[in-house]
């Protein structure tokens, strides 16, 4: 089935070190979604990417970065910059770059600080 | 910045009851959605209603759009245990690309 993958699903983190999240889907989507959820609150957009090799900051991208090299797949390093990283993050896609495009979400990394 | 809000924060009702949640948003848009989330899971897109609809159906799902006093509801009727998740609103602002998502109303239904 077609869906989108995001790995490792709890990911802990010590001080200083950089930790990559994976997000990987198959349903031929261009654009692509980053964004981080706190406690009862909603989503708030890290990094986004239309096309391939092409990305822009989102609301809260300062201590983040990503890549985007393949269609499939869009990477989100948390840095050691990110002085709060502990959160839910998720991972979305959408078919177009046209923003008015129901969104595909992942089941999510949940990252913790040793 | 543009944002929807959705109101109660949390809701309890029996199973078979009908759930009403409301989303006002602050500027004009192209689209509203619904999306649903299962505690620890992804949001699941529920539906999508266009700025020149007033009403849409999906199932037990009846969603509305009122763009002059900029808000919108999601009615879930006969409402099961399985219903128990948090529910989103999400708009566009016309001419941008970026999708805003509210905080969330809490639905949780006793069997």
């Amino acid at each position: 089935d077609g869906g989108i993958t995001q790995s490792p699903k709890y990911l802990f983190r010590k001080e200083g070190q950089n930790v990559t999240l994976s997000c990987e889907q198959n349903l031929n989507h261009d654009a692509m979604y980053w964004y981080r959820q706190d406690p009862g609150q909603g989503l708030r957009l890290i990094y986004y990417s239309q096309i391939v090799n092409d990305f822009q900051k989102g609301d809260i991208a300062e201590g983040y970065s990503v890549s985007r090299e393949k269609k499939e797949s869009f990477p989100l390093t948390v840095t050691s910059a990110q002085k709060n990283p502990t959160a839910f993050y998720l991972c979305a896609s959408s078919p177009h770059r046209d923003s008015n495009q129901p969104q595909h979400f992942g089941d999510g990394t949940r990252l913790s600080i040793l | 910045s543009q944002q929807g809000e959705e109101d109660p924060q949390a809701l309890s009702i029996q199973e078979g009851e009908n759930a009403t949640m409301n989303c006002s948003y602050k500027t004009s848009i192209n689209n509203l959605q619904w999306y649903r989330q299962n505690s620890g899971r992804g949001l699941v897109h529920l539906i999508l209603i266009r700025s020149n609809e007033r009403e849409k159906h999906s199932g037990r799902l009846r969603v509305t759009l009122d763009t002059s006093k900029k808000s919108s509801s999601l009615l879930i009727t006969a409402s099961r245990a399985a219903d128990t998740a948090s529910y989103f609103c999400a708009t566009d602002a016309t001419g941008g690309f970026k999708t805003i998502f509210g905080a969330g109303t809490r639905l949780f239904v006793k069997a």
